[in-house]
């Protein structure tokens, strides 16, 4: 088990340009969920998978935002055209069942600054 | 989900208990409580859950009033490591990993 892994830990990007942050959730963990935390804040939800099939999508994903998990293992998320607001801690958590066990196990997250 | 409601921070002298309250007033019969902290750069970990009966594990006690209006994580002997923000959840159970972590209580460990 070597944990949730996130990657890049730090992006710094220009506004308008096109960002992707990839994660690898734990071996065999079939959900995995994207998360975002801004300073001060508790973390967001944005969306989760099971295996490949994306399940649920919060309005705070705009179109701007899309996540994909081919073949069910690794995750990626794309942000387009960013904005200053995107700047965040964009964090990946994954679980291996749902149910009142389920319990979240979180990578250490990729920190986005738009300039 | 229901909304939870903790105090913005505490501190709490190594090797003493630390309290942390949460209420939950809205819950509802099919929510459980679950607690996660998150120490400065890193992602929220784990802590503990219940519905309705105490629960203790390797790291923590929680305690539930019997209206599951509130319940308070139980820290028996804090040390410095221990410092970090504690955010109490509430979540219908089949709500799957969707969860609303609010903004929690900062704990503070001091010497």
């Amino acid at each position: 088990d070597t944990g949730v892994s996130q990657d890049p830990r730090h992006k710094i990007t220009k506004r308008g340009q096109n960002v992707t942050f990839r994660c690898d959730p734990i071996s065999e963990h079939n959900r995995l969920y994207w998360y975002r935390q801004t300073l001060g804040q508790g973390p967001e939800f944005l969306t989760y998978f099971q295996n490949e099939a994306q399940l649920e999508k919060s309005r705070l994903l705009s179109d701007r935002f899309s996540a994909e998990r081919p073949k069910g293992s690794f995750s990626t998320l794309e942000i387009q055209r960013t904005e200053q607001g995107d700047s965040a801690m964009y964090l990946c958590a994954s679980s291996s069942q749902g149910g009142a066990m389920e319990k979240l196990f979180f990578g250490s997250g990729t920190q986005l600054s738009v300039l | 989900d229901a909304k939870t409601t903790q105090p913005t921070s505490m501190d709490c002298a190594e090797g003493r208990a630390a309290n942390l309250p949460c209420n939950h007033s809205t819950i509802s019969g099919n929510e459980y409580v679950y607690w996660y902290r998150q120490i400065h750069s890193q992602g929220p970990q784990y802590i503990i859950h219940g519905l309705k009966n105490n629960e203790t594990n390797e790291m923590a006690s929680l305690i539930i009033t019997e209206d599951r209006k509130s319940s308070t994580l139980i820290l028996p002997h804090a040390t410095l490591r221990d410092t970090a923000v504690y955010y109490c959840i509430v979540r219908v159970v089949d709500n799957a990993g969707k969860s609303t972590f609010g903004d929690g209580t900062t704990l503070t460990v001091k010497p």
